[in-house]
């Protein structure tokens, strides 16, 4: 039962532009999201998060969206660039230790 | 200041056999976590270690696998015997505290099973 879904295995994008990742999650019950970054052979990396209580949370360059009504969120990377092409997971907790994570989007930033 | 490390890297073994995964955390980190990732599928938690005592193991996936973490410092995953369906990524992680964001991954140890 995948509670943390990513409907978009891969995205593609010119350096310089947005990238948009999405997000959906079923259990109500998730307080707490987060994204991770993965390059190959390394772990994941924590990038972001939003509490519940928050629509919108900024780091730089990365900003993560959450709508609790759809049960959605995103991240938005702008200005995208080389360095960023990895894997990014959307991760969510009830419990505030327990992870729920998508299968992750690899992103590519194009020259 | 040395990040989370996990022996061995890489693991082939044949169906049957047993293997043994190591992870040493974060100096000084209590929680130890193991998630597992089969073949391009999402991340799930295996299981969560408060020094030496097992918080959570709920996602254990059946008895063949068998999590220790004497003396509340590394940590071993034993899968005894492995199936074909054991194969995939093992990540550790560690945190000082119980908040998710810090979490910190290790670069896990694929294990194959044939």
């Amino acid at each position: 039962d995948q509670q943390v879904k990513q409907n978009s295995p891969s995205l593609s994008v010119q350096e310089g532009r947005i990238s948009i990742l999405n997000c959906d999650y079923t259990n109500s019950m998730f307080d707490y999201f987060l994204w991770y970054k993965k390059y190959p052979a390394e772990g994941p990396t924590f990038l972001i998060s939003i509490s519940s209580i928050k629509d919108k949370n900024e780091d730089g360059r990365f900003t993560v969206f959450l709508n609790k009504s759809a049960k959605h969120l995103s991240l938005h990377i702008v200005p995208s660039q080389p360095g960023d092409s990895a894997v990014y997971f959307c991760a969510a907790s009830e419990n505030d230790y327990k992870l729920s994570f998508g299968a992750g989007t690899t992103v590519t930033v194009r020259a | 200041e040395a990040g989370v490390t996990q022996f061995p890297s890489h693991s082939v073994i044949e169906k049957g056999q047993t293997v043994t995964l190591r992870c040493d955390p974060i100096s000084g980190h209590d929680n130890l976590y193991w998630y597992r990732r089969v073949m391009g599928k999402e991340i799930k938690f295996l299981l969560h270690f408060v020094k030496e005592s097992k918080q959570d193991e709920s996602g254990m996936p059946n008895n063949r696998f068998l999590a220790e973490r004497t003396g509340g410092t590394y940590s071993t995953l034993k899968v005894q015997p492995a199936e074909l369906e054991d194969s995939g990524v093992y990540f550790c992680a560690s945190s000082h505290n119980r908040n998710t964001d810090t979490q910190y991954f290790g670069p896990g140890t694929r294990l194959t099973v044939l």
